[in-house]
């Protein structure tokens, strides 16, 4: 069975101390893996697609990496208006994602 | 700039009522989706459209139907709302690609209550 596991549930970080978010997965037939972004009270917002394992995107202060068995976000110097719930979502061979529960990430100023 | 729209942000219905949820997407998108979204849990797949009057299951349909009978408009309909249809319900929209997947752009959600 399909499964993504995102750690940690929560995080906690200050104004500038970088640190990153793990999703792992067990998907059979893996096409991709997505990571949206969600601020309270909003539908998610795409970040990033990650097709094949040592592949990597940036965007800002955000930066997505793919294994083949896990994925992170590396947040480096976070600024508060990075506070959101990031989350994961494995393509499945199917064209279906699968998505994890998301990791809450406050950045206090 | 894309927009995905619900018709309603918050909706309080009683058991057994039939609810109908829209969703109204502008960017000439062929697919579209509903999931629902509770505390813990990822976002889960109700049903989803890959063109006109065309539906798919996906892994919670039971409880739910869908309607598209034009390009820009889906809507979830809830036959007879129960109190564990309390959820979060988030519809999307994705441009179709042969043989991909592209990123879907998702609506502000529609918090649902049945009491």
């Amino acid at each position: 069975e399909d499964q993504v596991t995102q750690s940690p549930e929560a995080l906690r970080l200050q104004e500038g101390e970088s640190s990153s978010l793990n999703c792992s997965y067990t998907v059979s037939g893996l096409r991709g893996l997505f990571w949206y972004r969600q601020d309270p009270g909003k539908g998610p917002e795409f970040l990033f697609t990650l097709y094949s394992a040592g592949e990597e995107k940036e965007k800002e202060r955000l930066k997505a990496t793919l294994t083949k068995k896990e994925s992170f976000l590396h947040i480096t110097a976070p600024k508060p208006e990075d506070s959101a719930t990031y989350l994961c979502a494995p393509l499945r061979s199917n064209y279906q994602l699968i998505w994890g529960a998301g990791t809450k990430l406050i950045i206090k100023p | 700039d894309v927009k995905v729209t619900q018709s309603s942000r918050y909706l309080v219905k009683r058991t057994g009522e039939k609810v109908f949820l829209e969703c109204v997407q502008d960017m000439d998108h062929e697919n579209m989706f509903w999931y629902r979204q509770d505390p813990g849990l990822g976002l889960r797949l109700i049903y989803f459209s890959y063109d006109v009057k065309m539906k798919e299951k996906g892994d919670i349909p039971e409880g739910y139907s869908v309607s598209r009978e034009k390009k820009e408009r889906f809507s979830l309909i809830l036959e007879s709302a129960s109190t564990n249809q309390t959820s979060m319900y988030l519809c999307a929209s994705s441009l179709y690609r042969t043989g991909g997947y592209t990123e879907a752009f998702f609506g502000q959600g529609t918090r649902l209550t049945v009491v």
